[in-house]
């Protein structure tokens, strides 16, 4: 099992909602990322955990924060957000820590949000 | 200057051809060379991970990495519509660095019947 689940797949909220985006991987990995794509650009890093620790943060707002409930799981919390945060948000693991040698990430499909 | 440079496209071919995706980058610290495949709304597939210079094979696809010239390629032979798709290339440094992939901006590739 090679795969990152990310639920939803479309989101659409508005900006005084609050929503979750979920992570799951059940490949062992120990190392879980948030990227925010948007159209024709590629991805880009907002967080790190490492053994469920947040190891990097990208100087994210804190209308974005993420939790790592365990090895397998990761959200990202969602609140009063702005349209500009409109973007496909993917979630990828890699089996080792950022600092690892072998450290090849594995993208789920991506959660659509749309902030009206 | 972007650390790394790669031309969006997009790419039109005709099916059967042989593809050559390219990237430039300016950071001689990268040692660590990847191309993902990103079809419309969905995740990035990793395809190729080369570390350091050299050719790495894998079916169709062919990566090399020619770091004194700070250039790498992905050629893909016999083209498929099915390749049709947007090829990042991203690269990174050796050790530390957070895994702080550095994305080429993606070339569009599409395989025409």
């Amino acid at each position: 099992d090679t795969e990152v689940t990310q639920t939803p797949k479309h989101l659409v909220m508005g900006m005084t909602n609050k929503k979750s985006l979920k992570c799951e991987q059940h490949m062992g990995h120990r190392a879980m990322y948030w990227y925010k794509q948007k159209a024709k650009k590629p991805p880009e890093l907002m967080f790190v955990y490492s053994y469920e620790k947040l190891s990097i943060n990208e100087s994210v707002p804190s209308r974005f924060s993420p939790e790592c409930p365990n090895s397998s799981l990761l959200n990202l919390h969602l609140h009063a957000l702005q349209p500009e945060d409109s973007a496909l948000y993917l979630c990828a693991s890699s089996q080792e820590p950022p600092t690892g040698s072998n450290e090849k990430l594995f993208f789920g499909s991506g959660t659509q949000l749309s902030v009206l | 200057q972007k650390e790394v440079e790669q031309d969006p496209g997009p790419l039109s071919v005709p099916e059967g051809a042989i593809v050559s995706l390219n990237c430039t980058y300016s950071n001689s610290a990268f040692q660590y060379f990847m191309w993902y495949r990103q079809y419309s709304r969905k995740g990035p597939e990793l395809l190729m991970y080369t570390y350091s210079s050299g050719n790495k094979e894998d079916g169709r696809f062919t990566a090399q990495v020619d770091k004194s010239s700070k250039y790498i390629s992905l050629f893909i032979r016999d083209s498929q519509p099915s390749d049709s798709a947007t090829y990042l290339c991203a690269m990174r440094v050796l050790g530390g660095g957070g895994n702080k992939l550095t994305f080429g901006t993606g070339t569009q590739l599409k395989v025409e019947l």
